[in-house]
């Protein structure tokens, strides 16, 4: 069946370390997104990517960096820059156009330990 | 930046109940969408509703829009105990970047069924 696979499901951060959250899709989408989501809060776009090789930064792109080398891959790297990276972290890709909805992964839980 | 706002934040009613939310908007829109989202889940897609539509339907849901209001609303009909989660309306207020769309989501409303 095709989807969204993130990975892992929980992570855990030391201070001041780098890690990295794996998003794959197999929709063939042009578009991949990764949104940040706070405790009863809404999403927060962080970057997003329309085509390979190449992303833009979204409202809260400050501490995290991404790369878009294969159209199934969009990893994010939350970088020990982020003061406050524990957060659900959301991945969704859509096809270009219009009329078309996000399909989201089942997302992955960041705790600073 | 927030572009939809869903009110209200939490509701709560009883099984079988209709349930209804609704979505304020800032700026115009090419569609307007519902996602749902269960507790440590990911979000899912529920239904676009395009600038030029009023109403659409699937199963027990019917969105309306109001593009002059700038606004639209979420009715579930018959509420059911699997229908608790949370619910968010999107909007694509910057058109299409390279070909697709940048959504925006609101805060969305916590819907609680009781049995």
């Amino acid at each position: 069946d095709g989807g969204i696979t993130q990975s892992p499901k929980y992570l855990f951060r030391k201070e001041g370390q780098n890690v990295t959250l794996s998003c794959e899709q197999n929709l063939n989408h042009d578009a991949m997104y990764w949104y940040r989501q706070d405790p009863g809060q809404g999403l927060r776009l962080i970057y997003y990517s329309q085509i390979v090789n190449d992303f833009q930064k979204g409202d809260i792109a400050e501490g995290y960096s991404v790369s878009r080398e294969k159209k199934e891959s969009f990893p994010l790297t939350v970088t020990s820059a982020q003061k406050n990276p524990t957060a659900f972290y959301l991945c969704a890709s859509t096809p270009r156009g219009f009329d078309y909805g996000y399909t989201f992964g089942s997302g992955t839980r960041l705790t600073v330990v | 930046s927030q572009q939809g706002e869903e009110d209200p934040q939490a509701l709560s009613i009883q099984e079988g109940e209709n349930a209804t939310m609704n979505c304020s908007y800032k700026t115009s829109i090419n569609n307007l969408q519902w996602y749902r989202q269960n507790s440590g889940r990911g979000l899912v897609h529920l239904i676009l509703i395009r600038s030029n539509e009023r109403e659409k339907h699937s199963g027990r849901l019917r969105v309306t829009l109001d593009t002059s209001k700038k606004s639209s609303s979420l009715l579930i009909t018959a509420s059911r105990a699997a229908d608790t989660a949370s619910y968010f309306c999107a909007t694509d207020a910057e058109g299409l970047i390279q070909g697709a769309q940048k959504l925006v989501f609101g805060q969305g409303t916590r819907l609680t069924i009781n049995p």
